[in-house]
């Protein structure tokens, strides 16, 4: 069973500086990974989805990378602000079309 | 489109009740996804269709629970009889390709 982990749980960086969360997932026999962005309260909202064969994609000030050898995927964000305080999740797209997702990381930007 | 469109936004029944969640795919979208998501369990996949076929069930938790869908442009999760630890916000999602859009979800509190 794919196991999707997200380090750390939370973050709190002041305005300005750049943001790295990580996900490991246990089977690397991945479709492809997704990115989600969640607020308090809120569904979720795809930022970036990264093909199996790929090894980044970028949005913005958004961009993540993926090594499926080594079963881990980073997000960067650049240049945080307070508006980009949520929770970001990491789902694997498992081969059976079935979504795995981590716990999470919560993230606050302060002003 | 208007997005995934989830009924109702807050249900909050007493213990042994029927409860209903509804479910309004994006237009055009062919695969369908009920997901719960609980503090303690994360996001957790429920059951999924394609082309209103139901294709996997296996995380349904016990027999309280089903999933229908009629037509392409609705979808129900029935739970009966509903359980205090049925609380969590249920999610509907749909896809056509490789990402998910997410509904807003449904706060269910059972007492």
């Amino acid at each position: 069973k794919q196991e999707v982990t997200q380090i750390p749980a939370a973050l709190s960086v002041p305005e300005g500086e750049n943001l790295v969360l990580n996900c490991s997932f246990t089977d690397s026999a991945i479709y492809n990974l997704q990115w989600f962005r969640q607020d308090p309260g809120k569904g979720l909202t795809s930022l970036l989805l990264i093909q199996s064969s790929q090894r980044e994609q970028t949005s913005g000030r958004l961009n993540a990378s993926l090594d499926k050898s080594s079963g881990r995927s980073t997000l960067y964000i650049a240049a945080s602000q307070p508006g980009d305080s949520a929770t970001y999740l990491c789902a694997v797209w498992n081969n059976d079309y079935k979504l795995s997702f981590g716990a999470g990381t919560t993230v606050t930007v302060r002003a | 489109d208007a997005g995934v469109i989830q009924s109702p936004r807050h249900e909050v029944t007493e213990m042994g009740q029927e409860v209903t969640l509804r479910c309004k795919p994006i237009s055009g979208h062919d695969y369908l996804f009920w997901y719960r998501q609980t503090m303690m369990r994360g996001l957790e996949l429920l059951i999924y269709f394609n082309n209103n076929v139901p294709i996997d069930d296996s995380g349904m938790p016990e027999d309280r629970f089903s999933a229908k869908m009629p037509n392409a442009s609705f979808s129900t999760l029935k739970i009966q009889p509903s359980e205090p630890r049925d609380s969590a916000v249920y999610f509907c999602a749909s896809s056509q390709g490789d990402t998910q859009y997410f509904g807003p979800g449904t706060r269910l509190t059972v007492l």
